[in-house]
C-alpha cells in the first residue's frame, strides 16, 4: 500500500538557520511527491512537486526538496528560515492504485516554528 | 486560494441535522475533491469528481454524499450529522490530464456538531 510518513510532529528553528522537514514514502513504482503548506485558518497551498528528473526540486517561497530514492525520502529544506515560514507542512504522494489515481495520500503534518 | 471558495467558513449544528457545504471554483478545473482534516491524521479523501458526470467515493465516504451541479460547483452533504463528523473540511480542484497536477485548496469549513 502507498504511504507517507512525517516522523516529526514539530520542528523548531531559529530565524536565519537552515530548516529541514522530513518525509519518507512507500510506493509501488515511481513516486509522484508533493509538499503543501497550511497557514492558520487557510487551506493548503502547493509548494513543490517531484515527478521525475533532478533530485533537487525548487519551489515557492525559497523552499526546495531533495528526492532520495535509496532512502525513500523527500525532505523539505530552506537555507535560511523566516518567522513567516511558521506553519503546518504536509508531504503527500499520489496513489496510482486507487481507482483512477485521483487520491493524494497525506502525511500527518509537521508543525514548523521559527523563532526570532 | 481565492479561486476556490467554500461556504460557510464556520458552522455549528446539532446531531441529526442535515448540512450542506458548498464549494465553487473559478480555476476552470475539471477535477474536484472533498477532504476532511483531523488533528494528527492529515487529510483524508471523502469524495472526488473528475467531471460533472463522474463521482467517486473516497476512503471515508460513509455518512456523506456529494453533488456536482456544474463544472464549477461541488457540494458535500451530511444527511444526518453526528459528533464524530466534527472536523475541518476542504474542497480542492486540479487540472485533468495527468496525475502530476497539484491540487488547489479552498480555505476550509470548520464544522462542529454538538
Amino acid at each position: 500500500a502507498q504511504s507517507v510518513a512525517q516522523p516529526e510532529d514539530q520542528v523548531n528553528v531559529a530565524e536565519g538557520n537552515p530548516l529541514t522537514v522530513k518525509c519518507t514514502y512507500s510506493v509501488s513504482g515511481n513516486p509522484y511527491l508533493f509538499w503543501y503548506v497550511q497557514y492558520p485558518n487557510r487551506g493548503l497551498q502547493f509548494l513543490l512537486k517531484y515527478i521525475t528528473g533532478d533530485n533537487l526540486v525548487k519551489g515557492s517561497y525559497g523552499f526546495e526538496a531533495e528526492f532520495n530514492k535509496s532512502q525513500t525520502s523527500f525532505h523539505l529544506k530552506k537555507p535560511s528560515a523566516l518567522v513567516s515560514d511558521s506553519a503546518l507542512y504536509f508531504c503527500a504522494v499520489r496513489d496510482f492504485f486507487y481507482n483512477q489515481g485521483g487520491k493524494l495520500i497525506f502525511g500527518q503534518g509537521t508543525e514548523l516554528s521559527v523563532k526570532p | 486560494d481565492a479561486d476556490v471558495t467554500q461556504t460557510p467558513r464556520n458552522r455549528i449544528t446539532k446531531t441529526g441535522k442535515r448540512i450542506m457545504l458548498e464549494c465553487s471554483q473559478t480555476k476552470g478545473h475539471d477535477r474536484m475533491y472533498w477532504y476532511r482534516q483531523d488533528p494528527g491524521l492529515g487529510l483524508r479523501l471523502i469524495y472526488y469528481s473528475f467531471d460533472v458526470k463522474d463521482i467517486n467515493k473516497g476512503e471515508i465516504s460513509d455518512g456523506y454524499s456529494v453533488s456536482r451541479q456544474a463544472q464549477a460547483k461541488f457540494s458535500l452533504s451530511l444527511e444526518s450529522a453526528i459528533p464524530n463528523q466534527t472536523a475541518l473540511y476542504f474542497c480542492a480542484t486540479s487540472m485533468a490530464g495527468g496525475n502530476n497536477q497539484p491540487q488547489h485548496f479552498g480555505d476550509g469549513t470548520r464544522l462542529s456538531i454538538l
